[in-house]
């Protein structure tokens, strides 16, 4: 079954313990992309990547770092997160080539105190 | 910032209805548009990927057209049914593969 997963699902942390939301997937897509989800204000792009060991930022990428070292995964990492951070935060996939959707993974709920 | 409008914010409609949504873009830089259904608690899914001007994609009782030149596509519901309730997002692309959401119409099919 065609799968993108993150992990954790729920996080509640505190300010400046980093932490790592991991992203998974077993479409061997080319494309990956970390997005978070704030109330009136849409989805919002932080990081993508095109391939293994190309990364770019989005709309949003100041406190959040990426890496791309296997296809199948895209961490986002958090080095010191603070509230401003807390967030539903997803992950997509999408096939290169050619115009193609994006796949979401089912979310990650961070909340920062 | 590139700018993505999405409207009306939301809508409430009477079962067998149809309805339209709007999303305006930039006209410049456009590769893609993408349009997501967003069910409460789930994930957005793809209902289509647009690309080229006076581009028509149709799936059932939901269809969306596509104006590059002046920066807009139309989501059309037929006969809305409950089932339908969800949020639709439009995603402007911009080539480099970054992309643009809009805030969303949350569409409620009143039964």
């Amino acid at each position: 079954e065609a799968q993108v997963t993150q992990n954790p699902r729920y996080l509640i942390t505190v300010t400046g313990k980093k932490l790592t939301v991991t992203c998974s997937q077993n479409m061997n897509h080319e494309y990956m992309s970390w997005y978070r989800q704030d109330p009136g204000l849409g989805l919002r792009q932080i990081y993508y990547s095109m391939n293994v060991e190309v990364t770019d930022k989005g709309d949003v990428p100041e406190g959040y770092k990426v890496s791309r070292k296997e296809k199948r995964n895209f961490p986002l990492i958090l080095e010191s997160p603070s509230p401003n951070q807390t967030s539903l935060y997803f992950c997509a996939t999408m096939r290169t080539g050619y115009i193609y959707e994006q796949y979401f993974g089912p979310g990650t709920r961070l909340t920062v105190t | 910032i590139l700018n993505v409008e999405q409207s009306p914010q939301s809508l409430h409609v009477q079962e067998g209805d149809s309805t339209n949504f709007t999303c305006s873009f930039p006209s410049s830089n456009f590769y893609a548009l993408h349009w997501y259904r967003w069910e409460t608690a789930k994930s957005p899914e793809a209902l289509f990927v647009m690309t080229l001007n006076g581009d028509e994609k149709k799936k059932g009782r939901i269809s969306a057209t596509l104006n590059t030149k002046e920066g807009y596509s139309y989501l059309y519901i037929k006969g809305s049914q409950p089932e339908d309730s969800a949020t639709y997002l439009c995603a402007f692309g911009q080539r480099g593969n970054q992309f643009y959401f809009g805030t969303g119409t949350s569409l409620t099919v009143i039964p």
